[in-house]
């Protein structure tokens, strides 16, 4: 069974481009959860997702990062006029139903923006 | 391959007891080793290990790291129920990345 998969694990972007940031769940999963992790500092949330649903966005910026889990493919984390300040490394876990299950996480994707 | 492997997957104990998680590592130019406390949203940060053999401590909390057996410890004493979690574990390596290992779930009955 292959755990998280997250691609790509490294993304370099100029100031004002569009990152996209998949995550393939573990087999038998539906549901989603995306971090993010600033240098020197902890796991930030930022969504809980279940297929085609957004459970809990609570912990996103409002303006520029969306985030979608359709029924079919990956789960992927938008960031659109990516600014410097969005450097960082974007981690998401899955788990088979609620928030209270144990999340597996995934190798994450490290983020530039030049 | 980089890998982070815990034990056990599971674990469930009785208030007032002493519980000791493991946490294994394979991890290329390994950095540090986190622990870190999931109970809802964001794990919570316990610990960061880079030296062999200090013990870090934080009230019923304490860990150390083997960097040549390639492994930490958790221990938690005098176990109380708000210490119903899971534990992770993760290899920081490189330049900041990280790799979490698949969490040890600890239940504490009263």
């Amino acid at each position: 069974n292959a755990g998280v998969m997250q691609n790509p694990r490294h993304l370099v972007r100029r100031r004002g481009q569009e990152a996209r940031l998949r995550c393939s769940p573990m087999k038998g999963h539906s549901h989603v959860y995306w971090y993010r992790q600033l240098p020197e500092e902890g796991l930030k949330f930022m969504v809980y997702l279940q297929k085609e649903n957004i459970i809990d966005e609570s912990g996103m910026p409002k303006e520029r990062f969306s985030a979608e889990f359709p029924k079919e493919g990956p789960s992927i984390l938008r960031i659109q006029q990516v600014v410097r300040g969005d450097s960082a490394a974007y981690f998401c876990a899955s788990s088979p139903r609620t928030v209270q299950e144990t999340q597996y996480f995934g190798p994450g994707t490290r983020l530039l923006v030049l | 391959e980089d890998k982070v492997v815990q034990s056990p997957l599971s674990l469930v104990v009785h208030e007032g007891d002493t519980v000791t998680l493991n946490c294994s590592y394979e991890v290329t130019n390994f950095r540090s080793l986190l622990w870190y406390k999931q109970e809802k949203k964001a794990p919570t940060f316990l610990f960061m290990l880079t030296s062999s053999g200090i013990e870090k401590k934080s009230g019923r909390l304490s860990s150390i790291l083997d960097k040549k057996e390639l492994f930490s410890i958790l221990n938690i004493t005098a176990t109380q129920t708000g210490d119903s979690a899971v534990y992770l574990c993760a290899g920081a390596y490189n330049n900041n990345d990280m790799r979490f290992g698949a969490g040890t779930r600890l239940t504490v009955k009263p």
